[in-house]
């Protein structure tokens, strides 16, 4: 099972919007609605921002969304603020019952 | 309070064997799946297994499936990953997750660990 292929990196200053990408296959995100993406702080433990394309966790900031189209996610964050700078990795369920996960996308706030 | 503390950093060489562990507390820990997850360094993240440690029911991925042992023991809340013999390509930082349960979704990981760093190194 391949890898979700994210952007390496992505950037944007406080307040603007800014959406990541994660693209699969038929076989993960293009057959589920089972992705969900996470936000990590290195050093930190990973913590679960979006679940189920686009449902949110409780507490999770509502400036904080998700989408799929076909084979791609997208994760979008509004109203960005120095605190999300992190690391943002998506993973989905696959048709063979495992997960896989991206590689991550690295967000530096201006 | 829902937590998974897991064991700490290991330095090993080559060859030798190793069984990091994760233990759950604030839940039912055999009713929820908990799996492995490897970040090598500088990459992003390897869904390497999951175990139900009610019945120690596992699943591998493909590229970890022989490579390492997932186990658990339910009666110290406590899961395993393990090795039997270390290389270099082992290195990296590995997580235990709980999957979700309940009534909504079960298909992701709502509680993390704080990982545990294997470096293997001659």
């Amino acid at each position: 099972q391949s890898a979700l292929t994210q952007p390496a990196s992505v950037s944007g200053s406080p307040g603007q919007s800014i959406t990541f990408s994660c693209t699969g296959t038929s076989s993960d995100i293009g057959y589920y609605n089972y992705v969900s993406w996470y936000q990590h702080h290195p050093g930190k433990a990973p913590k679960v921002i979006i679940y189920d394309v686009s449902d949110r966790p409780s507490g999770v900031s509502s400036r904080f969304s998700g989408s799929k189209s076909g084979n791609t996610a997208s994760l979008t964050i509004s109203g960005l603020q120095p605190e999300d700078e992190a690391d943002y990795f998506c993973s989905s369920l696959t048709t063979t019952n495992t997960w896989v996960f991206g590689g991550g996308t690295k967000l530096t706030v201006l | 309070e829902v937590q998974l503390v897991q064991s700490g950093a290991e330095v090993k060489k080559p060859g030798e064997s190793l069984k990091i562990s994760c233990k759950g507390s604030g839940y039912g820990f055999s009713i929820y799946w908990v799996g492995w997850v490897r970040q090598m360094p500088g990459k992003g993240l390897e869904w390497m297994g999951i175990i139900y440690p009610g019945d120690s029911d596992t699943t591998y991925s493909p590229a970890f499936q022989g490579q390492v042992t997932i186990s658990a023991d339910k009666s110290i809340s406590t899961a395993y990953l393990q090795w039997s013999s270390l290389t270099a390509s082992d290195t990296g930082i590995y997580y235990c997750a709980r999957r979700s349960a309940g009534s909504g979704s079960p298909f992701y990981f709502d509680y993390w660990g704080q990982g545990t760093l294997v470096t293997v190194s001659s």
